[in-house]
C-alpha cells in the first residue's frame, strides 16, 4: 500500500535549525513536495524535490533520496512565525498526491 | 504564483439544508481540480478528482450523492453539500493542477470553513 510518515510534533527554539523527516512508500513517484500549513489556513507550497539531491530556497532546505523513500525539511534560523504544521506529500504514478499527517512545529522563544 | 479563490470563506448553515462551494483558478486553467477535507488536528483528506468536462471520481467512503461536484470550465468547480449534518462540519480545501505546469504542482485555495447547526 501506500505509506507517508512524518513525526507527529515537534518541539525548537527559536534562531535554531530543525530537520522534519518524512518516509514514504508509494505505487510509482513523481515527485515529493512540503507544504506549510498554519492553523485554520489552507496549505501553501514550499518546495518539490523530483531529484536526488538537496534543494535550498532562503531559510528552507529540502532533501530527497528516492532510493532509500526519504525526504527532509530543513528549517534554519527559526522564527516564531514558523509555529505550523508541515506536510509531506507525494505525487504516485498517476499524479495523485499522497499525503503525510503533518508534523506540527512548536517553536519557543 | 497560480492563484485559487475559494468563496465562501465560512459558512453556517441549518442542518438538512445544502450547500456550494465554489473554486476558481483565477490566472491559469485547470484541467484537474481536486476537493479535499479538513478535519481539526487531522491531515487533508482527499474526497475527489474533478476533471473539466468529465464526472469526478470520489476516493472510498465519500458519497457522490452527499458531495456533488461539478466542474464545467477550466478554470470552475463547485462542491455542493447536499442535506448538510453536523458531522459534515469540517474545512473543504480545493486545489487545481495546472493545464501545463512544469512541477505538476498544485494550487491551493484558502479553504472553506463549513459549521452544520
Amino acid at each position: 500500500g501506500q505509506n507517508i510518515d512524518q513525526p507527529t510534533e515537534m518541539t525548537a527554539t527559536e534562531g535554531a535549525i530543525v530537520q522534519i523527516n518524512c518516509t514514504y512508500q508509494t505505487s510509482g513517484f513523481n515527485g515529493l513536495f512540503w507544504y506549510q500549513q498554519h492553523a485554520g489556513e489552507a496549505p501553501t507550497f514550499l518546495s518539490y524535490n523530483v531529484l536526488d539531491g538537496l534543494e535550498e530556497k532562503g531559510r528552507f532546505s529540502s532533501f530527497l533520496s528516492r532510493s532509500k523513500g526519504y525526504s527532509y525539511l530543513l528549517l534554519k534560523e527559526l522564527q516564531m512565525k514558523d509555529s505550523a504544521s508541515y506536510l509531506c506529500a507525494c505525487m504516485d504514478s498517476n499524479y495523485q498526491l499522497i499525503w503525510g499527517a503533518g508534523t506540527k512545529l512548536i517553536i519557543k522563544p | 504564483g497560480a492563484v485559487v479563490s475559494q468563496h465562501p470563506s465560512w459558512v453556517i448553515c441549518k442542518s438538512g439544508t445544502s450547500v456550494k462551494i465554489e473554486c476558481r483558478s483565477l490566472d491559469f486553467q485547470a484541467t484537474t481540480m481536486f476537493w479535499y477535507r479538513q478535519f481539526p488536528k487531522q491531515s487533508l483528506m482527499l474526497m475527489a478528482t474533478s476533471n473539466e468536462g468529465s464526472k469526478a471520481t470520489y476516493e472510498q467512503g465519500v458519497e457522490k450523492d452527499k458531495f456533488l461536484i461539478n466542474h464545467a470550465s477550466l478554470t470552475l468547480s463547485t462542491l455542493t453539500v447536499t442535506s448538510a449534518h453536523p458531522e459534515d462540519s469540517s474545512f473543504y480545501i480545493c486545489s487545481a493542477r495546472a493545464l501545463a505546469g512544469e512541477i505538476n504542482e498544485q494550487f491551493f485555495g484558502p479553504g472553506t470553513r463549513l459549521t452544520v447547526l
